[in-house]
Formats: C-alpha cells, sequence, structure tokens
C-alpha cells in the first residue's frame, strides 16, 4: 500500500511565524503536489513538484514556496503565516507513468491567529 | 482555465435511495477522470477513475460513473445509498501542465445518508 505522511494533524501558528510541512512518500513516486482544501472550494493547487529539485506553481502560490532536496519529501513553506492560510493542507504523490493515481496524506490542519 | 464544476453542494438521502452526483468538466482535449471521496476524519481516496476504453466505470462499494464526452460530464451513481456512504464526495479531471498532468478538482458534494 503506498503510504504519504505528513508531520503533523493540527499545527497552531502566529501571524508572521515560519511554517513548515513536512511530507514524506514511500512509493519511490516522482511527482509529489501541495493543496490546500477550504469549504466549498474543494482542493486547489499550491505547488508541484516533478522531480528532486523542480517546481512549479499550481494555482494559488502567492505566500508559499516548496522544498525537494529528496525524492521522498516535498516540503511546504510558509515564509510569513497570516490567517488567511488557515486551512487543511493536503499532501499528494504519484508516479510519473501515464494514467496514475494520485494518493494523499491525511492532512494537516493549520490555524494561523 | 480549466474547471470543475459539481453541481450539488450538499445531498440527503435516505438509505436505500438512489444517488446520482454531477460532475462538468471545461477541457476540450483528452482528459482522465476521477471521482474521489473522503470519508470523516479519513483521508481523500481514490473511488474510481476513467482514462479510456468502456466509458462506464465501475469502483468501489458498488458506485459506477459514466463518461459521456459530448457533455463533458462524469457522473457518480449509486443504486441504493447506505449510511456509511456519508461522505465528501470530489470530481477531479487530470489535465496537462508543464512537465505533470496535475488535477483540477470541482468544488465538492457533501453527501448526508440518513438512516
Amino acid at each position: 500500500d503506498v503510504k504519504v505522511t505528513q508531520s503533523s494533524r493540527y499545527l497552531v501558528k502566529r501571524t508572521g511565524e515560519k511554517v513548515f510541512l513536512e511530507c514524506v512518500q514511500d512509493m519511490d513516486h516522482e511527482n509529489m503536489f501541495w493543496y490546500r482544501q477550504d469549504p466549498g472550494l474543494g482542493l486547489r493547487l499550491i505547488y508541484f513538484s516533478y522531480d528532486v529539485k523542480m517546481k512549479e506553481k499550481g494555482d494559488i502560490p502567492e505566500g508559499y514556496s516548496v522544498s525537494r532536496e529528496k525524492k521522498e519529501r516535498f516540503s511546504l513553506i510558509l515564509e510569513s503565516a497570516s490567517t488567511n492560510q488557515t486551512s487543511m493542507y493536503l499532501c499528494a504523490s504519484r508516479s510519473a507513468l501515464p494514467a496514475e493515481t494520485q494518493y494523499f496524506g491525511p492532512g494537516t490542519r493549520l490555524l494561523v491567529l | 482555465a480549466q474547471s470543475v464544476s459539481q453541481h450539488n453542494h450538499h445531498v440527503i438521502l435516505s438509505e436505500a435511495a438512489s444517488l446520482e452526483l454531477g460532475c462538468n468538466y471545461s477541457y476540450g482535449g483528452t482528459v482522465n477522470l476521477f471521482w474521489y471521496v473522503q470519508y470523516p476524519g479519513q483521508h481523500l481516496q481514490l473511488l474510481l477513475k476513467y482514462f479510456s476504453g468502456d466509458p462506464l466505470v465501475k469502483g468501489i462499494k458498488g458506485f459506477e460513473a459514466e463518461f459521456i464526452k459530448s457533455k463533458f460530464s462524469f457522473n457518480l451513481r449509486k443504486p441504493s445509498v447506505q449510511w456509511s456512504d456519508t461522505a465528501e464526495y470530489f470530481c477531479a479531471v487530470n489535465v496537462p501542465s508543464g512537465s505533470a498532468r496535475q488535477l483540477t478538482f470541482g468544488s465538492g458534494t457533501q453527501l448526508t445518508v440518513l438512516p
């Protein structure tokens, strides 16, 4: 079974803090993704990475950055957290082969005060 | 920009009722289509997917979906729902973007099944 793990289930931070969200997958997948999930908006892609040290902006990259130094790990960074970044953050991974399924982690619910 | 529309935001059914959740997308090229489900407190997980071939796709737990290319639709169906089907359902479309095909999700449909 594919396993995608995220470092925290719940996180509370203060405005202006730097926040790191970590994601690890154990299936040697090339592609990894960060989404945020908000009620009524579904999942929106923040960033994705198709290989180590490679990244592309998704639909809502503003206020976020990412790091992929190792194939299994994909980090999402909030340089200076703001209250409008309070959300559920989901990580996903997928093989680069065509027609492959994306597998999701359990999510990190972030509250920025 | 590509988009995915789920017309029903919240559906409430009684057990044994039939279910159909609508999904339309706005991309004219070749697409891969997915339905994901998120049970309360659990991971998002794949329910079914369509890549090619038979447009009627069967998934887990008795769900099925039909791809109708002319209508740009991929509606999810189940003939008889159970209380355990209470969850949020997301339709997603796989479209090309740079070096990776990314998923575009609909806004989700919350299904509540009353016992």
